[in-house]
């Protein structure tokens, strides 16, 4: 199947700094990207939909100006935490559909953040 | 918006016995409903997918039916094997070539003991 690479898979950083994760499709072009947050033992949750060539469309609740999308190409897709706060800690995964293979969403691996 | 409710939360079995997961899901016009597998660290994986206009699908040990007039569908193991042991994650979405925005259920905890 499609692959989807992130990076990194682990990052641990100062209160305060920012950090941007990498989302990319390796195999083939997504004009759409999905960022989801997972706390420990509890679901996926969407936070934003990334639109290569234009705004994302955040989710009610996630503050677009503190998670920075940028979708500058067809394979690539970019989540900043600003200014990260402990609370921000969490395990942060990328998706793109790959219509080529029928619209299957694939995940990347995961991006551990941990704000100290 | 799409409610994906998901049970049970955590599930129990002895090797060898069945599994059932059961998700029901408010948006009728979802139309696309894949099950995904996600051990401890490591990405969601799909392993079975359905779409609404059939109401069984069928992979190996793995089977997943659908009730559109009741809104809900369930994901069957049979046989199942210590490595089956994993997080299970329902979804839902509208299925169209705009995007493929998914709804997750909550999650059940699989354990299968040898």
């Amino acid at each position: 199947g499609a692959v989807v690479s992130q990076h990194p898979s682990w990052v641990i950083c100062k209160s305060g700094t920012s950090v941007k994760i990498e989302c990319r499709s390796l195999d083939f072009q997504a004009t759409t990207m999905f960022w989801y947050r997972q706390f420990p033992k509890q679901s996926l949750m969407l936070m934003a939909t990334s639109n290569e060539g234009s705004k994302a469309t955040y989710e009610q609740g996630v503050e677009k100006d503190k998670f920075l999308i940028n979708h500058a190409s067809l394979t690539l897709s970019t989540l900043t935490v600003t200014s990260a706060h402990p609370e921000d800690s969490s395990f942060y995964i990328c998706s793109a559909r790959d219509q080529a293979s029928g619209g299957e969403l694939f995940f990347g691996e995961g991006s551990r953040l941990t704000v100290l | 918006g799409e409610n994906v409710e998901q049970h049970p939360s955590t599930l129990s079995v002895q090797e060898g016995d069945s599994a059932v997961i059961k998700c029901t899901y408010s948006d009728s016009a979802s139309n696309y409903f894949p099950w995904y597998k996600q051990e401890l660290g490591k990405r969601p994986q799909l392993i079975i997918d359905i779409r609404s206009n059939v109401g069984e699908k069928k992979d190996q040990r793995i089977a997943v039916t659908l009730n559109k007039t009741a809104k809900h569908f369930s994901l069957h193991i049979t046989e199942t094997q210590p490595e089956d042991s994993a997080v299970y994650f329902c979804a839902a979405s509208t299925f169209n070539n705009a995007g493929n925005m998914l709804t997750f259920g909550g999650g059940t905890r699989l354990m299968v003991k040898p």
